[in-house]
């Protein structure tokens, strides 16, 4: 069956600019992931959601960064006025329900550049 | 609270030798571990999970790892390398014990392995 897709695939933008990414999770899983992989930092944890709610927001880096969820599926990340340290790939993951005993499924990620 | 330390940055053996990626983590509780393997340009793929039954766990491609609670280690292995290996591994923890709805993961630096032919 299908995977996790993201998209875009690859966003260059200019600083200050906004920019939104997006996460289409497997069909049926209630938990969604929001990561960063970043050269500085690894990866990350930023959000998770269990259907349409975030019960942990504690990875977001700062409150230029939110997220939603809408009808339990998509689920859009957004950031505000780039800044040159928000290059990274955005890792979006998808699992049946939230837990540490489920497997996590990753998408191939969104790379942004910030110029 | 979780942290995963992967003791080497880099690995690098012949086609054929054994493999050894060496993690140790730390947690409140008893933990779930994972490994992941990262292809060039690819997504994350899950290897093996360990959650709380055999502490010697089987993944997919030949790869296992061992639970070792005294010593804080989830080590990865495998008998004989194949080119097809070279990849990114990431040793992980997640944030809740079994049962816990909590699902974050704490990845460690990542090692990169590199396999001769």
């Amino acid at each position: 069956g299908a995977g996790v897709s993201q998209s875009p695939s690859n966003k260059v933008t200019e600083k200050g600019k906004d920019v939104e990414l997006r996460c289409d999770p497997i069909s049926g899983h209630t938990a969604l992931y929001w990561y960063r992989q970043s050269l500085g930092q690894g990866l990350e944890f930023l959000i998770y959601f269990q259907g349409n709610s975030a019960p942990d927001k504690s990875g977001l880096p700062s409150d230029r960064f939110s997220a939603e969820r809408t009808g339990g599926s998509v689920s859009t990340l957004t950031i505000q006025r780039t800044q040159q340290e928000d290059s990274a790939v955005y890792l979006c993951a998808s699992s049946p329900r939230s837990g540490s005993s489920y497997e996590q499924y990753f998408g191939p990620g969104t790379r942004l550049t910030v110029t | 609270a979780q942290s995963v330390t992967q003791l080497d940055s880099h690995v690098s053996v012949s086609e054929g030798t054994p493999v050894l990626l060496r993690c140790n983590y730390s947690s409140s509780y008893s933990p779930s571990l994972f490994w992941y393997v990262q292809h060039p340009n690819k997504g994350l793929q899950l290897l093996l999970k360990y959650t709380s039954a055999a502490t010697l766990v089987k993944g997919i491609n030949g790869f296992e790892a061992e639970f070792k609670k005294s010593e804080t280690s989830f080590h990865l292995t495998k008998p004989s390398a194949h080119m097809s290996d070279a990849a990114e591994y990431f040793c992980v923890v997640s944030e809740g014990s079994k049962g816990s709805t909590l699902g974050r993961l704490y990845f460690g630096r990542g090692t990169q392995l590199t396999v001769w032919p």
